[in-house]
């Protein structure tokens, strides 16, 4: 089956430092979405991404959609604590349904 | 605007007992729906999904089951709980994926299960 990979699965910086996550899925994929977790609550859609090679910005987060659309990534720039949650990935490939990553947990440190 | 509803928030479960979530949504029609299962510390892991009324896709074996018998209803269900059954169920909506809109998922608020 489709399998969806994070990386790393935790992540600690210093405030004001930058942060990636990268996700790889097995297969090729029709499209990718971003999602945040915070601690207790539930994913909260980020962003998606369709096209081959897109690059997307979001204030400090930047999401890359892969050429051969089987990975991607997220980075922020200048961690904030307001960033602290997990960060999943979603992959579809053609049907309904959406595969998520394992995630990547982030600790900010003040 | 939509909402999804989820209920119960908490529930501490025997094993060998019997379980019943359920999901509504409100304000949009034939939405897809979806169960996911969170263990602690870990991933989402997509348990069923649903595209219409009685259309029902398990993605993984296990003793769960689920049912859509409204079209904004979605339950997941189980005769018979097990320890390893422990964990945050989410239930979502979207509606139908295509490549030519955004179709995010819409997630409820979740179940915490525990099993003892």
């Amino acid at each position: 089956g489709q399998q969806v990979m994070q990386i790393p699965q935790y992540q600690h910086v210093q405030e004001g430092e930058d942060f990636t996550t990268y996700c790889n899925s097995s297969t090729t994929l029709s499209n990718i979405q971003w999602y945040k977790q915070r601690p207790g609550g539930h994913p909260v859609f980020l962003i998606q991404l369709v096209k081959s090679g897109e690059v997307k910005k979001q204030k400090r987060l930047t999401f890359q959609f892969g050429e051969a659309k089987k990975n991607s990534s997220l980075h922020i720039t200048a961690t904030q604590t307001t960033d602290v949650g997990t960060y999943f990935c979603a992959g579809r490939s053609t049907g309904n349904q959406f595969y998520f990553g394992t995630g990547t947990s982030l600790t900010v440190i003040p | 605007s939509q909402t999804i509803h989820q209920w119960p928030a908490t529930l501490v479960q025997p094993v060998g007992s019997p379980l019943s979530l359920e999901c509504t949504v409100e304000g949009t029609s034939n939405p897809n729906l979806y169960w996911y299962r969170q263990a602690a510390g870990r991933g989402l892991q997509l348990l069923f999904y649903s595209v219409g009324i009685g259309q029902i896709s398990s993605e993984v074996p296990q003793n769960l089951s689920a049912s859509r018998p409204q079209d904004r209803q979605f339950i997941l269900s189980s005769k018979k709980l097990l320890l390893s059954d422990s964990g945050f169920y989410l239930c979502a909506w979207s509606v139908p994926p295509t490549n030519s809109w955004v179709n995010e998922q819409f997630f409820g608020p979740g179940t915490r299960l525990t099993v003892l």
